[in-house]
């Protein structure tokens, strides 16, 4: 099993500041990696795939990049709905595995 | 637009049964992948399985031994059964649509651009 480790676990920032998260696998998984957002009571939401790739309608302030083994999440300047948890997820076999979260909290 | 909503009991006994049930509207059933996915409170996502509208399933090999899925295509629904369940199986169930971006979802899992809302099961007596 490909095991993902995101840090920070939590990060405090302000509105304005860059987040930058951090996924990183256990083994490669070339660029088959996704970013979602989570908000209290909501579903996770697709931002990024294939490491870089914005889904539909996400804002040009996410990016995302890496390949192989390490993955950054970029939020250029937070915005207050960016408040969230984050997750990555790979899917280079057919057993789905999520990270374990980073909360980007208000400082 | 696609929307999912999961439904079933929100209490079951332990060493009973789990089961789940995903309607899809807005779109059809057919020619996706769709998966199960669930998060105990506070916790991370840990995917279930999935199943095609063939009705070829991959599951979490974790929970292999007690998880069986179905799809009614003419319902546009897909059903999920967790035997055995206990305390640890407490959890929101989510389901969601697969997607396969430039590879298919053939031989490994796809990202998931569309969820259910969510539903809360509570294993307990």
């Amino acid at each position: 099993e490909i095991v993902l480790t995101q840090s920070p676990a939590t990060l405090s920032l302000s509105p304005g500041e860059r987040a930058t998260l951090s996924c990183r696998a256990s083994q490669s998984v070339s660029s088959y990696l996704a970013w979602y957002q989570q908000k209290p009571g909501q579903a996770p939401r697709l931002l990024i795939y294939d490491a870089s790739n914005r889904a539909t309608g996400i804002p040009a302030r996410f990016s995302g990049s890496g390949s192989g083994t390490d993955f950054t999440l970029t939020i250029s300047s937070l915005e207050p709905e960016d408040f969230a948890v984050y997750y990555c997820q790979q899917r280079s076999n057919w057993v789905g595995t999520f990270g374990q979260g980073t909360k980007v909290e208000i400082k | 637009q696609v929307q999912l909503q999961e439904s079933g009991p929100g209490l079951v006994k332990p060493s009973e049964t789990l089961s789940l049930t995903c309607t899809v509207s807005g779109g059809s059933i057919s020619s996706y992948y769709w998966s199960w996915i669930r998060q105990p409170a506070g916790k991370g996502l840990e995917w279930i399985g999935r199943i095609y509208t063939s009705g070829s399933t991959n599951y979490n090999p974790s929970l292999k031994s007690r998880v069986t899925m179905s799809v009614d295509t003419s319902k546009n629904q897909f059903s999920l059964k967790l035997s055995s369940v206990t305390a640890a199986d407490t959890a929101v169930y989510y389901c969601a649509r697969e997607y396969c971006s430039s590879t298919s979802c053939y031989t490994i899992v796809g990202y998931f651009d569309y969820w259910g809302q969510g539903t809360l099961v509570t294993v307990s007596s």
